[in-house]
């Protein structure tokens, strides 16, 4: 059964900060791996999509790596801002449908 | 294009009665997923449907809960006799190739 695991749980940095979340997965047979953004009271925002035969994604930003072999996967987010400040979630699939997340890192940027 | 839409946004049910969820996919899509994020929790998969179809319903419990997505309209989860640790945050995403893209959420309180 696959288990996905994101530390730390919670994070607060002041702004300008680089900053690195990890997500880790116990069943390296995934297909691909997303990390979304969710703010208080409100929905998912997809940030990133790495496909299983990538090893990193990047958007603006942010960078998302993939090490399918260990089970990891890192965020990271730089020079970060007050508007940075959200829970990140990451998730895996299996094949072309249902997603298992993790259970988030929240984070507090701090002006 | 509108995104995912979710009604209602806030739902407060009394034990025992009965809670309807609504989701219209984003134009186009004819995949619909259900999560289910409890308080201090990840997101869960609860199911998956094509148009008049259930293709995966493994996370959904087995009494109380149903879904469907007819040919015309929108999905439906819809929960009987609810009762106090229904109450949860149930998100709807619909899914265009291989990304998948959340609605807002309905925010369903039982008393």
């Amino acid at each position: 059964k696959q288990e996905v695991t994101q530390i730390p749980a919670a994070l607060s940095v002041p702004e300008g900060e680089n900053l690195v979340l990890n997500c880790s997965f116990t069943d390296s047979a995934i297909y691909n791996l997303q990390w979304f953004r969710q703010d208080p009271g409100k929905g998912l925002t997809s940030l990133l999509l790495i496909q299983s035969s990538q090893r990193e994604q990047t958007s603006g930003r942010l960078n998302a790596s993939l090490d399918k072999s260990s089970g990891r996967s890192t965020l990271y987010i730089a020079a970060s801002q007050p508007g940075d400040s959200a829970t990140y979630l990451c998730a895996v699939s299996h094949n072309t449908d249902k997603l298992i997340f993790g259970t988030g890192t929240r984070l507090q940027v701090f002006p | 294009n509108a995104g995912v839409m979710q009604n209602p946004r806030h739902l407060v049910r009394r034990r025992g009665q009965e809670a309807r969820l609504r989701c219209s996919p984003m134009k186009g899509h004819s995949h619909v997923y259900w999560y289910r994020q409890l308080p201090e929790e990840g997101l869960k998969f609860m199911v998956y449907l094509q148009k008049e179809n259930i293709i995966d319903e493994s996370g959904m419990p087995k009494e109380r809960f149903s879904a469907e997505f007819p040919k015309e309209g929108p999905s439906i989860l819809r929960i009987q006799q609810v009762v106090r640790g229904d109450s949860a945050a149930y998100f709807c995403a619909s899914q265009y190739q291989e990304t998948q893209y959340f609605g807002p959420g309905t925010r369903l309180l039982v008393l």
